[in-house]
């Protein structure tokens, strides 16, 4: 079965400041990754996804995320945050041929500080 | 816009009372998704359901059943409510195929259970 793994509960930053976070996987089959957001009070809205081709990809609030499948993980990434990037964000996989269910990581508490 | 709407937004329920958390999505949407989220353990899959009276257990199905006579409606049921079901329920649908469509997730309902 897989898994999947957020290293940081909790990320404190600075406003303008970079911030990476990590997400790790594990499955023996090819997947597809995805990072979701959850604003305060709020459901889960798909920030990025990651299905096949260019491994790069990016959002279009300047998230970007890099899928590395000899390191299995797929860290999120963003050069200069904002206060309204507060939020918590979870990475989730999906196996190939299993199409239909999402498996999620534990969730990483971003908060922006001014 | 489309949407996902769960009925309740906050519920308080007493021990051993039968309870039903209702999600309706109006985007014609195949599979729908039934998630509990707890602090510091992310996301976890209690039922999916892929078509019209189709039902599957997740991760955590225990003390927990699901309905679904309608595309649109998924309906989580607790047969009799404990205390360690206190939790916010997430429902999610999504377009059924090979590749993983995104989620659209609804608000959550945060169930009390005293």
């Amino acid at each position: 079965a897989q898994s999947v793994t957020q290293l940081d509960s909790q990320v404190p930053v600075f406003e303008e400041a970079p911030v990476e976070l990590r997400c790790n996987y594990s499955s023996s089959v090819s997947v597809y990754l995805f990072w979701y957001v959850q604003y305060p009070n709020q459901g889960l809205q798909l920030l990025l996804k990651y299905l096949s081709g260019s491994t790069l990809v990016e959002s279009i609030n300047g998230f970007e995320a890099e899928f590395n499948k000899s390191q299995t993980s797929f860290h999120l990434r963003k050069p200069s945050v904002h206060i309204s990037d507060t939020a918590e964000y979870f990475c989730a996989v999906s196996k190939s041929g299993s199409a239909r269910q999402l498996t999620f990581g534990s969730g990483t508490q971003l908060t922006v500080l001014p | 816009d489309v949407k996902v709407t769960q009925s309740s937004r906050y519920l308080v329920k007493r021990t051993g009372e039968k309870v039903f958390l209702e999600c309706v999505q109006d985007m014609d949407h195949e599979n729908m998704f039934w998630y509990r989220q707890d602090p510091g353990l992310g996301l976890r899959l209690i039922y999916f359901s892929y078509d019209v009276k189709m039902k599957e257990k997740g991760d955590i199905p225990e003390g927990y059943s699901v309905s679904r006579e309608k595309k649109e409606r998924f309906s989580l049921i607790l047969e009799s409510a404990s205390t360690n079901q206190t939790s916010m329920y997430l429902c999610a649908s999504s377009f059924s195929g090979q590749v993983p469509r995104s989620y659209t997730f609804g608000s959550g309902t945060r169930l009390t259970v005293v």
